[in-house]
């Protein structure tokens, strides 16, 4: 596809349970973000990919919270032992690495987790 | 920290002209982006200032003045399809991180 994909759309899982959300982002962009946005607030940043490394992972809110990037493309958020405070939209972003410069990011359209 | 304020509401009528506001408290950052987000959507870009002054596309003018560390987006000859969340970003400069704010949420009225 010609966007950011992200799956799934919807996940409900209990309390405790380990979840992964995809992320696959436009081919060829280097950039890759992971935000993550509760109900009617703004956009907490969790982790930054350039390639398949993070030079920034300083959002990730516990160390529940892992992600990796494979290929340079797909990347995988896991959320492990989930809490009902883990309930939000998780969002991927990609962006071609220098076109940073023109600050722009293309998002997905999220992956909405909710934790009973 | 880095932090960026917007007010959390605006309500304007078709037709009209509105300004979303941003203020930040930043050292320092590359430049200004602002997105819109409807309901359930993902967030979409809509311009970027790197440097001081009005950039201009279509409706959608923004503005960004660093020594007042304040920038704006106007819309212009509002719609009904205008009614949705804009958030301002920006990127730091000693990471990758973009930091948004909260947003604003712009109700267009008939």
């Amino acid at each position: 596809g010609a966007g950011v994909s992200q799956s799934p759309s919807n996940k409900v899982t209990e309390k405790g349970k380990d979840v992964e959300l995809r992320c696959d982002p436009i081919s060829g962009h280097t950039a890759l973000y992971w935000y993550r946005q509760s109900l009617g607030q703004g956009l907490e940043f969790l982790i930054y990919f350039q390639g398949n490394s993070a030079p920034d992972k300083s959002g990730l809110p516990s160390d529940r919270f892992s992600a990796e990037r494979t290929g340079g493309s797909v990347s995988t958020l896991t959320i492990q032992r989930t809490q009902q405070e883990d309930s939000a939209v998780y969002l991927c972003a990609s962006s071609p690495g220098r076109a940073l410069n023109t600050g722009e990011l293309f998002f997905g359209e999220g992956s909405r987790l909710t934790v009973l | 920290g880095q932090s960026l304020e917007q007010p959390s509401e605006v309500t304007a009528v078709e037709g009209a002209i509105v300004q979303i506001n941003c203020t930040y408290q930043t050292s320092g950052f590359y430049g200004l982006s602002w997105y819109q987000q409807h309901d359930g959507g993902a967030p979409t870009f809509l311009s970027y200032n790197a440097l001081d002054g009005l950039e201009e596309t279509g409706r959608f003018s923004s503005f960004l003045s660093r020594s007042d560390s304040y920038g704006y987006l106007l819309l212009q000859e509002l719609q009904m399809k205008d009614s949705a969340s804009y958030f301002c970003a920006v990127r730091l400069p000693f990471g990758q991180n973009f930091v948004f704010g909260p947003g604003t949420r712009l109700s267009v009225l008939p």
